[in-house]
């Protein structure tokens, strides 16, 4: 058990649609990473955010947004969604602020978008 | 812009055999490596990095890998392969400077057979 929680594990939705995806990160860790895996992109690095505030971008798209809460959960919203949209959704933590240091990955949320 | 190359899709391997995971590296400077391992339905699991010191790092489950400079390589080794370690295997690298994010490879699917 890596001790990041991820909720929900499954979400099916339509097109068009907007969905919030939850992160709670293993306990004492202040930085959270959002990461897509998909079959043809592999994981891709989304966003990270260190204490409440965004640290770094990957290639999330602007229809995407994420924050990170005063209890240091985090939220990664997604909208006007995609069949393309369709993947797993990883959330991992770690200590600091940099990505030096081992990150903690939950089990993801699978999207499936119909 | 760093980034890793796994030419491998799928290793195969006997039980009780050594394996080898290759995977390759471009970075500026010098690198922070990672080796991760995934399970089904799991999110990605922390292995071993290299960051200075020894050219041969050890970690999790037994394995350990290979840092070499000149040939930008970064190849993870056991040397006895249980069926156990049948997963999915991310090497991952970001420079040792700086505040960037990591990079990881499209995976290594490693078979071990009975």
């Amino acid at each position: 058990d890596s001790g990041v929680t991820q909720t929900p594990k499954h979400l099916i939705t339509a097109t068009g649609q907007r969905v919030t995806l939850r992160c709670s990160p293993r306990s004492g860790d202040l930085s959270v990473y959002w990461y897509q895996q998909s079959l043809d992109q592999g994981l891709q690095f989304l966003i990270q955010y260190y204490n409440g505030e965004e640290r770094a971008k990957g290639n999330i798209l602007e229809r995407f947004s994420a924050q990170q809460f005063p209890d240091l959960h985090s939220e990664l919203n997604l909208s006007s969604l995609e069949l393309g949209d369709s993947a797993l959704y990883f959330c991992a933590s770690s200590v600091g602020e940099y990505s030096n240091q081992p990150q903690h990955f939950g089990d993801g949320t699978r999207l499936s978008i119909l | 812009a760093q980034s890793v190359a796994q030419p491998e899709d799928q290793v195969n391997v006997a039980e009780g055999n050594p394996l080898t995971v290759k995977c390759t590296y471009s970075v500026s400077g010098n690198p922070y490596l990672f080796w991760y391992v995934q399970y089904p339905n799991r999110g990605l699991q922390f292995l071993l990095k290299y960051i200075t010191g020894d050219n041969l790092v050890k970690g999790s489950y037994g394995f350990e890998a290979e840092f070499n400079k000149s040939q930008t390589s970064f190849h993870l080794k056991k040397p006895s392969a249980l069926v156990s370690d049948s997963a999915l295997y991310f090497c991952a690298v970001r420079p040792l400077t700086g505040f960037q994010k990591l990079v990881f490879g499209t995976g290594t699917r490693l078979l071990v057979s009975p």
